[in-house]
């Protein structure tokens, strides 16, 4: 059962490069996300999608791009990498959008990126 | 003022003790609660839901205080594979759905 797979685990790029944060679900999930999580910050959402064909502004978007290639798939896009984006990255699902009270959020085991 | 607000301890307790932790938010139109558990370096998972009427789960045991406006976990019998750090999460009707705490961090000591 892999849940949620995200790649990579681990990455260091150089400011103003590019590169796609890879997720996928093989739950037959709805709704994934894309979180940052900070020292002192907690998860920021990023962006979300709600269903396959829609995505979403979340709180901390801006730098950032995404696409809901199919139902099982969430890319997270950096154009310009900023030393501001260094981060962990989880990317996540549920069967719904999340807010009620019987959705569950299950996460990928996340990418640590640096800017440098 | 933060929308979810926790104490980011590190809450110290000895195995077979009880540990509670108080989490408060801030948007009165919140209507679902969660604890979510992070190991170091790892991603979070659920550990329960909050429901209005309080729930437990074996050593576990949730409360809502909406007059108050805070969420409750409390921890009996703790044990080492407890530590981690404990993530409160509130729904936001706006425009962001979950807002998570920074969390707390509990380390229980043999």
């Amino acid at each position: 059962n892999a849940g949620v797979t995200q790649t990579p685990k681990f990455q260091v790029l150089k400011t103003g490069q590019s590169m796609t944060l890879q997720c996928a679900q093989d739950m037959n999930h709805n709704s994934m996300y894309w979180y940052r999580q900070d020292p002192g910050m907690g998860l920021r959402l990023i962006y979300y999608s709600a269903s396959e064909g829609t995505t979403d502004k979340g709180e901390v978007p801006n730098g950032y791009n995404v696409s809901r290639l199919n139902k099982r798939e969430f890319s997270l896009r950096l154009e310009s990498a900023a030393p501001s984006q260094t981060s962990v990255y989880f990317c996540a699902s549920s069967e719904f959008l999340s807010g009620s009270a019987n959705e569950k959020l299950f996460f990928g085991s996340g990418t640590q990126l640096s800017v440098l | 003022r933060k929308e979810v607000e926790q104490d980011p301890g590190p809450f110290n307790v000895p195995e077979g003790a009880t540990v509670a932790f108080n989490c408060t938010y801030s948007n009165s139109a919140s209507q679902s609660f969660f604890w979510y558990r992070q190991d170091c370096r790892k991603e979070p998972k659920l550990l329960m839901s909050v429901y209005s009427s309080g729930n437990e789960d074996g050593r576990f045991t949730a409360q809502l205080n909406r007059a108050s406006q805070y969420i409750s976990l409390l921890i009996r019998d703790s044990k080492l594979s407890d530590s981690a750090t404990y993530l409160c999460v509130a729904d936001n009707t706006g425009f962001q759905k979950l807002v998570f705490g920074t969390g707390t961090r509990l380390l229980v000591s043999p």
